[in-house]
């Protein structure tokens, strides 16, 4: 059965203190895998799309890398507003529905 | 480019009432899903349209259901509401089935 795992739970940071978020997936053929950033009481914002193993994105504070069977999404320097909940997801070949994890709870102390 | 509009964003509805909730998808995209998000079970995935036609459906009861429009604009409805229906429903739209998707701000419903 397809299923993600996202670990911790709920992380606390001071200001530039650098984490990783954990993602670990099992899928049969993985076609995509997809990090989202959710406020509370909004919809969740699109991050990054990850499609092979070894591929790496980054945005600002952000990188993203993939491995076969897990992804993490690696917070460098952060800042107060960087406090979300961060969502991991994955499409497999199978069934094109995307699977979702719990998210990770992410807080910021300046 | 405007995002995703979900309307209402708040809703009180009384357990056995019925309920509609819209969404407007980013102009262009034809893809459009809908889920439904508590704190406990997370997202779950209800249903998803593309070009009018349910692609694929999540395992949810026969309570819900939706449908899409000739303009890519989709409706889900939930009948005979439960209090455990209460959540937050996201619509989300993609130019294809496999592409990123992006979400609307949510519909917050209520059951009581």
């Amino acid at each position: 059965e397809d299923q993600v795992t996202q670990s911790p739970e709920a992380l606390r940071l001071q200001e530039g203190e650098s984490s990783s978020l954990n993602c670990s997936y099992t899928v049969s053929g993985l076609r995509g895998l997809f990090w989202y950033r959710q406020d509370p009481g909004k919809g969740p914002e699109f991050l990054f799309t990850l499609y092979s193993a070894g591929e790496e994105k980054e945005k600002e504070r952000l990188k993203a890398t993939l491995t076969k069977k897990e992804s993490f999404l690696h917070i460098t320097a952060p800042k107060p507003e960087d406090s979300a909940t961060y969502l991991c997801a994955v499409q497999g070949g199978n069934n094109r529905k995307l699977i979702w994890g719990l998210g990770t709870s992410l807080a910021v102390n300046p | 480019k405007a995002g995703v509009t979900q309307t209402p964003r708040y809703l009180i509805k009384t357990r056995g009432q019925q309920v509609t909730l819209s969404c407007s998808p980013i102009s262009g995209h034809r893809s459009v899903s809908w889920y439904q998000q508590t704190p406990g079970q997370g997202l779950q995935f209800l249903f998803e349209y593309f070009s009018e036609t349910q692609r694929n459906k999540g395992n949810f009861p026969g309570r819900f259901s939706g449908r899409q429009f000739s303009n890519s604009r989709s409706e889900m409805n939930v009948s005979t509401l439960e209090l455990g229906d209460s959540a937050l429903y996201l619509c989300a739209s993609s130019s294809a089935v496999n592409t990123e998707a992006f979400f609307g701000q949510g519909t917050r419903l209520t059951v009581v």
